[in-house]
């Protein structure tokens, strides 16, 4: 059964680095996703991804983050400088076109020092 | 996004029993999603909602959407050690945003 995939699976970083998040969707899937879970918290939307733009973001998704999809393949989740509060499970999920169901990655583990 | 209320918070039970949970939202939903998640892991999808008054089967679970489209339930039916985890729902109003609740804790023992 298709995947979602991320890498890495754990990052460790300084405050004030750039990270960059990768996420390889589900190979038909049309539209992209990242969301965060702070350790023991709920879900969050950050941002969704649609045809080469963004369609939705969150008052999260600041000026500080950007997504690309580079080459058609990966799906990637940049912050710029990072901060102690980005410390966070970050999660990729995909979702095909003309349904609503959503797929989730394994997610990354960010933590930033 | 919409907040979401999701209960019970958390549930520990003994392996056979019955669950249910479930949320209710202030505002109207298009679509309700219900997740688990596992220590360390990404949720995992176990049953879409689309139509006010849907009720869907999953094996052991069955989930509703409410007629009112502000709220839905899920059951999980003879639980085993394995339902173990955090179940979270998730709805869609406007956009394909996920808003998620704050999840529902189930411990199962044997």
């Amino acid at each position: 059964e298709p995947e979602v995939t991320q890498t890495p699976s754990h990052q460790v970083t300084q405050m004030g680095q750039e990270v960059i998040l990768r996420c390889v969707p589900i190979s038909n899937h049309l539209y992209f996703y990242w969301y965060r879970q702070i350790l023991g918290q709920k879900v969050e939307f950050l941002v969704s991804f649609y045809n080469n733009e963004i369609s939705e973001k969150s008052e999260i998704f600041d000026d500080q983050f950007s997504v690309e999809r580079p080459d058609g393949s990966n799906f990637t989740l940049k912050i710029r400088s990072t901060k102690l509060e980005d410390s966070a499970m970050y999660f990729c999920a995909t979702q095909g076109f003309g349904v609503y169901e959503q797929y989730f990655g394994p997610g990354t583990r960010l933590t930033v020092t | 996004g919409q907040q979401l209320n999701q209960s019970p918070q958390s549930m520990f039970i003994q392996e056979g029993e019955d669950v249910s949970m479930n949320c209710t939202s202030s505002s109207i939903f298009n679509t309700w999603l219900w997740y688990k998640q596992d220590p360390g892991e990404g949720p995992v999808l176990l049953i879409a909602l689309y139509k006010a008054g849907e009720l869907t089967s999953n094996g052991r679970l069955t989930a509703q959407f409410g007629i009112t489209r502000k709220d839905s339930f899920l059951n999980i039916s003879a639980s085993i050690p394995s339902d173990v985890g955090i179940y979270f729902c998730a709805g869609q109003d406007s956009g394909y945003a996920l808003n998620f609740g704050k999840g529902t804790s189930l411990l199962v023992t044997p």
